[in-house]
């Protein structure tokens, strides 16, 4: 069964504490990507990678680091979060013409 | 850049047909993508057009005008469980990312 799969599906941080949500998918997918949803700001971009070791900015990037060793793997890093960094992250994978999306972390930083 | 436009709540009967409209403005433009997303949960996939016309899949259909910038998707025999956001997302020509409207709220009335 195609899947993205996130961990962990919620998470409650304290300002400042490095933490890394996982990403991963089994379709052998090259395209992936972050994204974080707001109440009235639909989902924006945070990260997207090409293929392994290529990744780049999306609309959001402050505040968060990726890396994409492996083809199945997209972790999302917060060094030092925020409580402006309390959202709901998407993980999100894609072919041409369809994206998958991973089930959703909802991180709430305090 | 894109600029992605659609009404923000829309409420329909149970049994009817509603049209949700997207108009974008993209620099060059590579298809279009229809996701549905209840509260709190992963988009899940609808439809995706890259060629003017309809496209019908069961209940849901996607409509594309590439000269107007103009989508819609329509949704007949409406169910309670179609109440949610519905997320047009056009693609740029030659970019990998996908770039999301703030959507559409749809609630679904007995």
């Amino acid at each position: 069964e195609a899947q993205v799969t996130q961990n962990p599906r919620y998470l409650i941080t304290v300002t400042g504490k490095k933490l890394t949500v996982t990403c991963s998918q089994n379709m052998n997918h090259e395209y992936m990507s972050w994204y974080r949803q707001d109440p009235g700001l639909g989902l924006r971009q945070i990260y997207y990678s090409m293929n392994v070791e290529v990744t780049d900015k999306g609309d959001v990037p402050e505040g968060y680091k990726v890396s994409r060793k492996e083809k199945r793997n997209f972790p999302l890093i917060l060094e030092s979060p925020s409580p402006n960094q309390t959202s709901l992250y998407f993980c999100a994978s894609r072919s041409g013409t369809e994206a998958f999306f991973g089930q959703g972390t909802r991180l709430t930083v305090v | 850049g894109q600029n992605i436009d659609q009404p923000t709540e829309m409420t329909a009967t149970e049994g009817a047909i509603v049209q949700i409209n997207c108009t974008y403005q993209t620099s060059g433009f590579n298809g279009l993508f229809w996701y549905q997303q209840h509260a709190g949960e992963a988009p899940t996939f609808l439809s995706y057009n890259v060629l003017d016309g309809l496209e019908e899949k069961g209940r849901f259909s996607s409509f594309l005008s590439r000269s107007k910038g103009y989508s819609y998707l329509l949704l007949k025999e409406l169910q309670m469980k179609d109440s949610a956001s519905y997320l047009c997302a056009p693609r740029e020509t030659g970019a990998n990312n996908l770039f999301f409207g703030t959507g559409t709220r749809l609630t679904v009335i007995p």
